[in-house]
């Protein structure tokens, strides 16, 4: 079975632009979580959905925004970039919301913003 | 706020030489212990989930343990395959007393195993 899938690999972008990163989740698994890993660090929790509606949100600002399709793949928006911005955006899934199952991790997405 | 913490930073080992990695927390309802394997530019990759105090569990060199405060990576006899960020990161429950899916990450051990 194929994994967590994320879309696209590498980004590059100026600041002030917007930009939407992609996920598809592990098959029959319909819970999304959203992390921001900067250079060095852990990842940090942006957003989890479940069956399309937000379920957590951590410390982020409004300028990032997520929603989860019916088929249960992920969009995650940052409006306004700053070069604070730039990370690695790691997609995880996992089968159900407020549960301890393990979240899988996709290949990520390297953002640069210039 | 729940608080994680990995030792060392950083630890270089000889091939053969085995060690023990730290992640110590500070939680308010620990659902959850789990380790990480992340290589350089690529998403971390699952080890272990340790849910309750004196779990341990084993995968080839690797063995994971839990204490009430603390949890154990040890790597025994290790290769240069090896080499990676392991991360440590708990799941905990929130205000209203649902472990929603927000995992808190440590810093990670880079680990370089030298043949």
């Amino acid at each position: 079975d194929a994994g967590v899938t994320q879309s696209p690999t590498h980004l590059i972008k100026t600041r002030g632009q917007q930009v939407t990163l992609r996920c598809s989740p592990i098959s029959g698994h319909k819970s999304v979580s959203w992390y921001q890993q900067v250079l060095g660090q852990g990842p940090q929790f942006i957003f989890q959905y479940y069956e399309k509606e937000e379920r957590g949100r951590g410390n982020f600002p409004d300028r990032f925004s997520a929603r989860q399709f019916p088929n249960y793949s992920s969009e995650l928006n940052v409006n306004a970039l700053l070069l604070g911005d730039s990370a690695l955006y790691l997609c995880a899934s996992s089968s159900h919301w407020g549960s301890t199952d393990t979240q899988y991790f996709g290949p990520g997405t390297r953002l640069t913003v210039l | 706020e729940d608080q994680v913490t990995q030792s060392p930073e950083a630890l270089r080992l000889q091939e053969g030489e085995s060690s023990s990695l730290n992640c110590s927390y500070t939680v308010s309802g620990l659902r959850g212990l789990f380790w990480y394997r992340q290589d350089p530019g690529k998403g971390p990759e699952f080890l272990f989930t340790l849910y309750s105090a004196g779990e341990e569990k084993e995968k080839e060199r690797l063995k994971a343990t839990l204490t009430k405060k603390e949890s154990f990576l040890h790597i025994t006899a290790p290769k240069p395959e090896d080499s990676a960020t392991y991360l440590c990161a708990v799941l905990t429950t929130n205000a209203g007393g649902t472990s929603y899916g927000k995992l808190t990450f440590g810093q990670g051990t880079i680990l370089t195993v030298h043949p």
